[in-house]
């Protein structure tokens, strides 16, 4: 697998349902970040985790992060049609700067 | 304070022509990031930028690929000689940091480049 590898790659739910979505790294990391995109629009960042952090809130989303297992996961609870869109989780390397982004998880919520 | 600033939003050229793509950065944030994103897929790094400076090119295509930063202006991505398989949706992106810091980076609308 490769750096920032989401699962799954696509959910489908109704609204009100919360909507899980899981990312595995291989690589040390300093940070973790998770981004949403709407279909043909840039990235919109959402939460940033740091490698000594184990949760993190921010409104209806919620963040863990498991060093040991290199694994990440956003959860996004009471979910609404509007949250409709592909979530990418990004890591920032312990050298350099840039993020290396997964492929993506595809997330539809059915009115 | 306005967001990271990409044009054009899109970009048709023919085979064999240039496309030059440029991206503003935020207000006071000296280092930009191009990413390249094939539909259905997620964003490959391909080059970091300061003002003047290359920093890391490492996932830029060694041939028909440029870019740069100057003291003045935008920041250009430059393909020569465009190819069907350059179509994309370009992405730029900024932060107030660079190396070593741990900070959110801001992304821009994209540019979407076809190639007919």
């Amino acid at each position: 697998s490769q750096q920032g590898e989401e699962d799954p790659q696509a959910l489908s739910i109704q609204e009100g349902e919360n909507a899980t979505m899981n990312c595995s790294y291989k690589t040390s990391i300093n940070n973790l970040q998770w981004y949403r995109q709407n279909s043909g629009r840039g990235l919109v960042h959402l939460i940033l985790i740091r490698s000594n952090e184990r949760e993190k809130h921010s409104g209806r989303l919620r963040v863990t992060l498991d060093t040991s297992k290199k694994s990440s996961s956003l959860l996004i609870t009471a979910s609404r049609a509007a949250d409709t869109a592909s979530y990418f989780c990004a890591t920032g390397g312990t050298s350099g700067s840039r993020l290396t982004f997964g492929e993506g998880t595809q997330l539809t919520v059915n009115p | 304070n306005a967001g990271v600033m990409q044009n054009p939003r899109h970009l048709v050229r023919r085979r064999g022509q240039e496309a030059r793509l440029r991206c503003s950065p935020m207000k006071g944030h000296s280092h930009v990031y191009w990413y390249r994103q094939l539909p259905e897929e997620g964003l490959k790094f391909m080059v970091y930028l300061q003002k003047e400076n290359i920093i890391d090119e490492s996932g830029m295509p060694k041939e028909r690929f440029s870019a740069e930063f100057p003291k003045e202006g935008p920041s250009i991505l430059r393909i020569q000689q465009v190819v069907r398989g350059d179509s994309a949706a370009y992405f730029c992106a900024s932060s107030p940091a660079g190396r070593g810091s741990i900070t959110e980076a801001f992304f821009g609308q994209g540019t979407r480049l076809t190639v007919v």
